[in-house]
């Protein structure tokens, strides 16, 4: 049974840049969350995903978007990157009727030069 | 929305030792909460969770926590302590909504 899976691993963008990122959710699940990772701190919540649509939305601005595809994979979209963009970005999924359980992938570790 | 606070930012600890991290929230409703490990360059494992029921909940690799509602805390433990548990343990809450709110994480590094 795969977890949740993100690509790419890493990645290097230069400010003002875009960049897409990506996550497959564990098998069964229809629900899906990113988060924030700066150095140093704990994950913040961006935005949730469910039934391709975006449910609920942290205090991220509207440079950051996402989508949901029928199979329930997601993309998180940052435009205009900014130097304070470089962080750990996390997915999680869940099931919609238990969202508060949430499985962690590896996360996408950008940096931005 | 929750607020979680994690009371150490860093716990050195011997091997064989015993460890206690603190976390406190802030909610008067009934909320879940959640201890989650990560490693150096890895994501977030769950390592318990305590959703309603017996206050003292069991995870894997031999942690406890347990939930007290009057100190609204939830600390961690383990009895003995392993190199291999230095990590970033991070705890969370969350209403039974959308939303885990994370502690700002304590480092916990084993010495032999």
């Amino acid at each position: 049974d795969a977890g949740v899976t993100q690509s790419p691993t890493h990645l290097i963008k230069t400010r003002g840049q875009q960049v897409t990122l990506r996550c497959s959710p564990k098998s069964g699940h229809d629900t899906v969350s990113w988060y924030q990772q700066a150095l140093g701190q704990g994950p913040q919540f961006i935005f949730q995903y469910y039934e391709e649509e975006e449910r609920q939305r942290g205090n991220f601005p509207d440079r950051f978007s996402g989508h949901q595809f029928p199979n329930y994979s997601s993309e998180l979209n940052v435009n205009a990157l900014l130097l304070g963009d470089s962080a750990l970005y996390l997915c999680a999924s869940s099931l919609r009727t238990r969202s508060y359980e949430q499985f962690f992938g590896p996360g996408t570790r950008l940096t931005v030069l | 929305a929750q607020s979680v606070t994690q009371l150490d930012s860093q716990v050195p600890v011997f091997e064989e030792a015993p460890v206690e991290l603190r976390c406190n929230y802030s909610s008067s409703v009934s909320v879940y909460l959640f201890w989650y490990v990560q490693y150096p360059n890895q994501g977030l494992q769950l390592l318990l969770k305590y959703l309603s029921g017996s206050t003292l909940v069991k995870g894997i690799n031999g942690f406890e926590a347990e939930f007290n509602k009057s100190q609204t805390s939830f600390h961690l433990r383990k009895p003995s302590v392993h190199i291999s548990d230095t990590a970033e343990y991070f705890c969370a809450a969350t209403r039974n909504d959308y939303k885990l709110s994370f502690g700002a994480g304590t480092t916990v590094t084993v010495r032999a």
